[in-house]
């Protein structure tokens, strides 16, 4: 069973970089055909697909944040990483960490439990 | 890159089956049979109840179908039961990569 869990600073300041981590157990970060993937949902709205990273290296990200986000992984660990940069209040909001599964069944399968943060003085 | 248009509400009662729609355009939901479908309880995480359009995974109950006609796509829920009660959102590849999610729906079971 994979298992997907988010860890970081619950508040951020305006201007500076949000910076989370999501650790898998229960799989690899380097399985051929999974890509791992960032979604956040801003309070009481939809979801928002963020951006993911394939085990070649290789990110995607929406054309809405693009300028902005940088996601990585670190194979060692098991984990991937999202940085989002100059933030504001905008991007207060639950972010998810999730895997997107290929194979002829596109689709997010497995969430993290989320984290809320936080972006204020 | 637009927001899939979903009802914001739906209701039924317990038994009544409701649809929700899902409507893109010919680059996510018309273009691609990679439309997915989750269910959201509050403060839960997204639970994916439907895949590639008409696939349910493991353990999701039969009573969830998806289908797709043109740029719409729906979810039907039949015999409604108060657990059912949850938020739906539909989600979608769009060109380039990038994946698309509609902007949810409340279902109510009245």
């Amino acid at each position: 069973q994979v298992q997907l869990q988010e860890s970081g600073p619950g508040l951020v300041k305006p201007s500076q970089t949000l910076s989370l981590t999501c650790t898998v157990s229960g799989g690899s970060v380097t399985s051929v055909g999974y890509y791992w993937s960032w979604i956040r949902q801003h309070p009481g709205k939809g979801l928002e697909w963020i951006g993911y990273i394939y085990n070649t290296g290789s990110t995607f990200y929406s054309p809405s944040l693009k300028s902005r986000v940088s996601i990585s992984v670190d194979t060692s660990k098991n984990q991937f990483s999202l940085k989002l940069n100059s933030v504001t209040a905008a991007d207060t909001a639950v972010y998810y960490c999730s895997r997107l599964r290929s194979f002829g069944t596109w689709s997010f399968d497995y969430w993290g439990q989320g984290t809320l943060v936080t972006v204020s003085s | 890159q637009s927001a899939l248009t979903q009802p914001a509400s739906v209701s039924g009662s317990p038994g009544q089956s409701i649809t929700i729609s899902c409507t893109g355009t010919s680059s996510d939901v018309g273009g691609y049979n990679y439309v997915s479908w989750y269910q959201q309880h509050p403060a839960k995480a997204p639970k994916l109840i439907i895949y590639e359009v008409n696939n349910r995974p493991s353990g999701v109950s039969n009573r969830f179908s998806g289908s797709k006609s043109g740029n719409t796509a729906s979810l039907t829920i039949s015999g409604l039961q108060a657990e059912d009660e949850a938020d739906y959102y539909c989600n979608s590849y769009s060109n380039n990569n990038t994946w698309v999610f509609g902007g949810g729906t409340k279902m109510t079971v009245l």
